[in-house]
């Protein structure tokens, strides 16, 4: 079983339309993260969420809006994808007092 | 969170050590030093971390000095499967997040 599954893979659209990025932990951890890859491979924190309650927003444009239903989902959703918003976001979880942080296997996102 | 400067690559024979270094001289007394690596086309993957004495886990040997001013991260006896970007993280222990800074790290290849 996948630990940090992330869904779809692979995305391809247009700009402007509104896409969601699905993202699942079965780990039971408490902490869910979101962090963007870009084409020069640097990689950064967007969002954490503790216990469905967001404690980072890392200057994210609003147009990047994360959704927490339970402890174990925190999705992503993109309105008026840009080009600049192609990259590879991958999903993360972790358990309180623990040091170690779970990725997913990330989703290419590219915008044309 | 300190700042950390690595080497932007490094080869190492298989079957060879690598030993992978990381300076993080403004480091504070209550930061930890993590590593994390990320092999082509995958999520970030844990491997270990330390505050001030070495560690050893199944995956690696961390070494810090002990002004704590830089650290190396050892693979004992490196395989082809080790080639990825490796990256040194420095910054506190937080009980409910794990949010990591990531840098540029060090590309490590390694050769048959």
């Amino acid at each position: 079983d996948t630990a940090v599954s992330q869904t779809p893979k692979y995305l391809v659209t247009q700009m402007g339309n509104d896409k969601s990025i699905k993202c699942e932990q079965n780990l039971g951890h408490d902490t869910m993260y979101w962090y963007k890859q870009d084409s020069k491979k640097f990689l950064k924190i967007m969002f954490s969420y503790n216990n469905k309650e967001l404690i980072i927003n890392e200057t994210v444009p609003n147009r990047f809006s994360p959704k927490s239903p339970d402890k174990a989902h925190l999705n992503l959703h993109i309105n008026s994808l840009e080009l600049g918003d192609s990259a590879v976001y991958f999903c993360a979880s972790s358990e309180g007092g623990r040091p170690e942080a779970f990725f997913g296997q990330g989703t290419r996102l590219t915008v044309v | 969170d300190a700042k950390t400067t690595q080497p932007t690559s490094m080869d190492c024979a298989e079957g060879r050590a690598a030993n992978l270094p990381c300076n993080h001289s403004t480091i504070s007394g209550n930061e930890y030093v993590y590593w994390y690596r990320q092999i082509h086309s995958q999520g970030p993957q844990y491997i270990i971390h330390g505050l001030k004495n070495n560690e050893t886990n199944e995956m690696a040997s961390l070494i810090i000095t002990e002004d704590r001013k830089s650290s190396t991260l050892i693979l004992p006896h490196a395989t082809l499967r080790d080639t990825a970007v490796y990256y040194c993280i420095v910054r506190p222990r937080r009980y409910n997040n794990n949010d990591m800074r990531f840098g540029a790290g060090t590309r490590l290849t390694v050769k048959p």
